[in-house]
């Protein structure tokens, strides 16, 4: 991966259980993104949280962010059957806000 | 509302081939990103264009070249195709207001096959 790695690499759930995944980056970031991926579709925006933010909460979806340890979570609560789907964060650079890395995903599938 | 537009969805090529993939990002969105993602790989950042000029690159080869036009889109062109450029293709735009809130818009990909 070019900025860091999630964990785990795939996760199986049933529907109504909580999915945590966690990701760790390299460099100094002034943001940390989620994005969900469907089978060979296009990555969608989840939710952004700032490197001054610790929390961030959307709907069923946590984030939290400990940039001592360079290292997110997110957690989906409740999980649907259609949040089945890779799961990848991203970062930027603190130097460079064109640049964007993407952690190397975790697979989720939640059985109905 | 519009989102970001990537032609051809799919594209077949020959070894030693070109290929030339497209990208229409959001209106008004004066920044676009090139990712590739080969198979089970996370998306590997490749070249960026902010207001016409390339912005930053990453992981692109030499093979390969882009640009972004007056009308903001943008192409990839690729050259020299080998077996391991077989991947999707995908192109992402934002506002280029950069800061603390950039998000990217993802289009759907070009699925490019080299054989």
């Amino acid at each position: 991966s070019q900025q860091g790695e999630e964990d785990p690499q795939a996760l199986s759930i049933q529907e109504g259980e909580n999915a945590t995944m966690n990701c760790s980056y390299k460099t100094s970031i002034n943001n940390l993104q989620w994005y969900r991926q469907n089978s060979g579709r296009g990555l969608v925006h989840l939710i952004l949280i700032r490197s001054n933010e610790r929390e961030k909460h959307s709907g069923r979806l946590r984030v939290t962010l400990d940039t001592s340890k360079k290292s997110s979570s997110l957690l989906i609560t409740a999980s649907r059957a259609a949040d089945t789907a890779s799961y990848f964060c991203a970062t930027d650079d603190e130097n460079n806000f064109n640049k964007f890395y993407f952690g190397s995903g975790t697979k989720l599938n939640v059985k109905p | 509302a519009a989102g970001v537009i990537q032609s051809p969805r799919h594209l077949i090529k020959e070894k030693r081939e070109t290929a030339t993939l497209k990208c229409y990002p959001i209106p008004r969105h004066d920044t676009v990103y090139w990712y590739q993602q080969g198979p089970g790989q996370d998306p590997q950042f490749l070249i960026s264009f902010y207001e016409k000029m390339q912005s930053d690159k990453g992981s692109i080869p030499d093979r390969f070249s882009a640009q972004q036009f007056s009308d903001y889109h943008s192409e990839l062109n690729m050259s020299s195709l080998e077996l391991g450029d077989s991947a999707l293709y995908f192109c992402a735009s934002s506002s280029g207001q950069g800061g603390f809130d950039e998000k990217l818009f993802f289009g759907s990909g070009t699925q490019l096959s080299v054989l």
